[in-house]
């Protein structure tokens, strides 16, 4: 069975610090990929990253950057010098080669002026 | 390019009663995903349509049924409505594996 686990619930850092969200996915296909969504209390799901199982490599977009580590079924997203507009909640989630994407909880990011 | 649209915004109903939302996918998308969002939790899988047809089902009841029009839009039906189907309906359209959701129903069963 497919299941995306972010076990923080509830993070809090002062702005311009740095914040990692933590992912770890579960899945027995072999062709899978991995995303980030942003939702801000307007509810919208943002997209942010998709990454397929078979590309590794960190990605990195301007403050935010990703690190996909099949070895650890991880999939953790940093946000550099974090600002107060990053508040929201962030979602990892996962889909397989059917399209049906598995959300894990999200992680509810608040950062304090 | 208009993206992902839903309606209505906001729907408040009654215990029993029926519900229709409604989405327009993403200009050039063949599919439609329905999401049911509870307050606090992640996005959960209704059920997916692709040329008309009922692709896959996530773990719903029979009560949530949908139907996608020739146009590639697509309706989410809900009946017999329990206070427990209070959430946010996302639809979200695709078109090889990317994603794009809309802005969301907001169900409130009273």
């Amino acid at each position: 069975a497919q299941k995306v686990t972010q076990a923080q619930t509830e993070i809090s850092v002062v702005e311009k610090e740095d914040v990692t969200l933590d992912c770890v996915y579960e899945t027995r296909d072999t062709t899978y990929y991995l995303f980030w969504y942003k939702q801000p209390p307007s509810g919208e799901l943002v997209f942010l990253i998709r990454r397929n199982s078979f590309d590794e490599q960190n990605e990195i977009s301007g403050r935010y950057s990703w690190n996909f580590q099949k070895s650890t079924s991880s999939f953790n997203f940093t946000i550099t010098a974090s600002q107060v507009v990053d508040s929201a909640v962030y979602f990892c989630a996962l889909s397989d080669k059917d399209d049906k994407i598995i959300f894990g909880k999200g992680t509810r990011l608040h950062i304090l002026p | 390019d208009a993206g992902v649209t839903q309606s209505p915004t906001h729907l408040i109903k009654t215990r029993g009663q029926q519900v229709t939302l409604r989405c327009s996918p993403k200009s050039g998308h063949d599919t439609v995903s329905w999401y049911q969002q509870a307050l606090g939790q992640g996005p959960q899988f209704i059920f997916q349509y692709y040329e008309e047809e009922e692709r896959q089902r996530g773990n719903f009841p029979d009560r949530f049924s949908g139907h996608q029009f020739p146009n590639y839009s697509s309706e989410l039906n809900v009946n017999a409505l329990l206070l427990g189907d209070s959430a946010l309906y996302l639809c979200a359209s695709s078109l090889m594996y990317e994603q794009y959701f809309g802005p969301g129903t907001r169900l409130t069963v009273t």
